[in-house]
């Protein structure tokens, strides 16, 4: 299955600034998917990254806050952008990985961002 | 995308079934019932899914209903590193995942 290594694992910044957070797939993948989890809540959809493309945003998300970046088939950023509390979440990427072999999406650990 | 109802919260004994289930009664045709559970501190894992027929696989069991408005996720044996939060998500033509609130099972030793 595919391993997905996501960083940084946690962060703390301060408000106004910005922080990259960086997924790398083992395999290329076609999709890459950014979620938002808020403290004791499920998981949101940010947006669906394909490469070579302009990333699609989810009602209630935009590129200027969150803009996203997917310049290979294994790679993806999301910025989180002029960061204020309300940010503080931990942000997951996803890829879809069915193949002939494999099923279901797989997920980063997690990036758990702090905004103070 | 259509819409599930799970339990907040469930308890089970260690080494002893659980049943988890998802209401989903305005499921379409080509709906695809999926399971995914969220262990503290780590992202989603897929656990299993379906269409129809009840499908089994080395970590848990679907029973789907036959109208299919509604499935059971089955743990056989419940151990403490099944404590998670239990997600059932419907997939129809959208690629993504649409996570509801989902189940936290709690498993007491």
């Amino acid at each position: 299955s595919a391993v997905i290594s996501q960083k940084p694992s946690r962060d703390i910044c301060q408000r106004g600034t910005s922080l990259t957070i960086q997924c790398q797939v083992d395999s290329q993948v076609t999709m890459m998917f950014w979620y938002r989890q808020q403290p004791g809540q499920s998981l949101t959809l940010i947006a669906t990254a394909n490469q070579g493309s302009e990333a699609t945003y989810e009602s209630g998300f935009v590129i200027d806050k969150f803009p996203i970046s997917r310049p290979n088939l294994t790679f993806s950023t999301l910025t989180v952008s002029n960061m204020s509390p309300e940010d503080s979440s931990i942000y997951l990427c996803s890829v879809d990985r069915h193949t002939q072999d494999d099923y279901g999406y797989t997920f980063g650990s997690g990036t758990r961002l702090t905004v103070v | 995308d259509a819409k599930t109802t799970q339990p907040n919260s469930m308890e089970s004994n260690e080494e002893e079934p659980v049943h988890l289930p998802c209401n989903h009664s305005t499921i379409s045709g080509t709906d695809y019932i999926h399971w995914y559970r969220q262990l503290p501190s780590q992202g989603p894992e897929y656990v299993i899914h379906g269409l129809t027929s009840n499908v089994n696989n080395r970590m848990a069991s679907l029973a789907i209903a036959e109208d299919r408005k509604s499935s059971t996720l089955i743990l056989h044996r419940a151990t403490l590193r099944d404590a998670a939060v239990y997600y059932c998500i419907l997939t129809g033509s959208a690629r993504q995942l649409t996570f509801g609130s989902g189940t936290q099972l709690t498993v007491l030793p």
